[in-house]
């Protein structure tokens, strides 16, 4: 079975600051990985993703993450974050096999602080 | 592209009354579609997979009789919360799925009074 670790809940970050979004999976088989965001009443965006190629990946708004095979980990990081990107970020993976039955890490809640 | 519209954005309605929501694939075309819910604070919970043509596949605790599924065409499902009580209060979200990957509705905020 697969399963996703969204370590923090919750990360309070200053504007302007860098900051860093752990996700870590449990899978048995390959897998392809996903962040999404979630605004306030809104649905959700798919941030980046990585299906197979180069490990680091570049998303929207500014966002990357970088797959590590070996920790099992998919954390996401932007350099220098805005107001604007307070929200609920899901880490989320599905089985190559199975692309349909996505598993969701329990969200972090972003804050950002002026 | 992968553009899914979720409508309508917010609903109220009288308890006992029947609500139906609509998710769109507006530029692909998705044998696929789900629906979840999510409650406050909480990751969404599959609710059911809608199968273009077929009988939607529910998740286990879901009640098939409350919770109506028709996936008629490659871009329309839709989802009737039917004698909608209380309880049935939630965020609804729909997603298509398109080469591997889910694309979401903007979700659909259901208040029975």
């Amino acid at each position: 079975a697969q399963s996703v670790t969204q370590l923090d809940s919750q990360v309070p970050v200053f504007e302007e600051a860098p900051v860093e979004l752990r996700c870590n999976y449990s899978s048995s088989v390959s897998v392809y990985l996903f962040w999404y965001v979630q605004y306030p009443n809104q649905g959700l965006q798919l941030l980046l993703k990585y299906l197979s190629g180069s490990t680091l990946v570049k998303g929207i708004n500014g966002f990357e993450a970088e797959f590590n095979k070996s920790q099992t980990s998919f954390h996401l990081r932007k350099p220098s974050v805005h107001i604007s990107d307070t929200a609920e970020y899901f880490c989320a993976v599905t089985m190559y096999s199975s692309a349909s039955k996505i598993i969701f890490g329990s969200g972090t809640r972003l804050s950002i602080r002026p | 592209g992968a553009v899914v519209s979720q409508h309508p954005s917010r609903v109220i309605c009288k308890s006992g009354t029947s609500v139906k929501i609509e998710c769109r694939s507006l530029d692909f075309q998705a044998t696929t579609m789900f629906w979840y819910r999510q409650f406050p604070k909480q990751s969404l919970m599959l609710m059911a997979t809608s199968n273009e043509g077929s009988k939607a596949t529910y998740e286990q605790g879901v009640e098939k009789d409350k919770f109506l599924i028709n996936h008629a065409s490659l871009t329309l499902s839709t989802l009737t919360v039917t004698s909608a009580h209380p309880e049935d209060s939630s965020f609804y979200i729909c997603s298509a799925m398109r080469e591997n990957i889910q694309y979401f509705g903007a979700g659909t905020r259901l208040s029975v009074l």
